[in-house]
């Protein structure tokens, strides 16, 4: 009955190294979204998960960044080489349906995510 | 490339003003319209969306939103703000797609801040 969660709600990582970041959706949400939202700036879509299909990476920045979900649960966000300008909030949203009017999306908290 | 314009960064009203939060968008066709807020520490809340017909939205906490479509916009209004509405405001966009999610196009934010 929870919200959507993430973790970790923090992450400071070196310049160069992996991260992985963790959404939990809603239950029975088929569709998960991952956002980022740097300083000052309004979200930019990262990817789209729906169901079994091929997830929509049309908004991934570089080969760097890949997400993963398993069926209807857990995705996982990782970007690799870590760069500062990829230092901002990692938001995850969820909803019941896959687009449309009835398509209301639940965000959770987001990972801050700072590269030293 | 649709896109979503808030051309206000930061609004300061006192508490028991009316407030309008400008958003305008740019888009081929009629998308379907959100407003989020996000409070400090909080994850975004949906505070109405639109689709379709009447074009004056009620939403939650006493927001409400008209669709102008002559004028590209979609503002925001409340007759009277309480302190507790200060928060950052989100104006989104999606296209008018089933089966293909809802990627959201957000404006970059705005700022309000309420006056005792």
């Amino acid at each position: 009955g929870a919200g959507v969660s993430q973790s970790p709600s923090n992450k400071v990582t070196e310049k160069g190294k992996d991260v992985e970041l963790r959404c939990d959706p809603i239950s029975g949400h088929t569709a998960l979204y991952w956002y980022r939202q740097r300083l000052g700036q309004g979200l930019e879509f990262l990817i789209y998960f729906q169901g079994n299909s091929a997830p929509d990476k049309s908004g991934l920045p570089s080969d760097r960044f890949s997400a993963e979900r398993t069926g209807e649960s857990v995705s996982t966000l990782t970007i690799q080489r870590t760069q500062q300008e990829d230092s901002a909030v990692y938001l995850c949203a969820s909803s019941m349906t896959s687009g449309g009017a009835a398509d209301t999306q639940y965000f959770g908290p987001g990972t801050r995510l700072t590269v030293l | 490339a649709q896109s979503v314009t808030q051309p206000d960064i930061h609004i300061t009203v006192s508490e028991g003003a009316s407030l309008e939060l400008r958003c305008n968008y740019s888009y081929g066709a009629t998308p379907y319209l959100f407003w989020y807020v996000q409070s400090p520490g909080q994850g975004l809340q949906l505070l109405l969306k639109y689709f379709s017909g009447d074009t004056l939205v009620q939403g939650i906490k006493g927001f409400e939103a008209e669709f102008k479509r002559s004028q590209s916009s979609f503002n925001l209004r409340k007759p009277s703000v309480h302190w507790s509405d200060a928060a950052e405001y989100f104006c989104a966009v999606a296209p008018l797609l089933t089966g293909g999610g809802n990627k959201l196009t957000f404006g970059t934010g705005t700022q309000l801040k309420v006056e005792l």
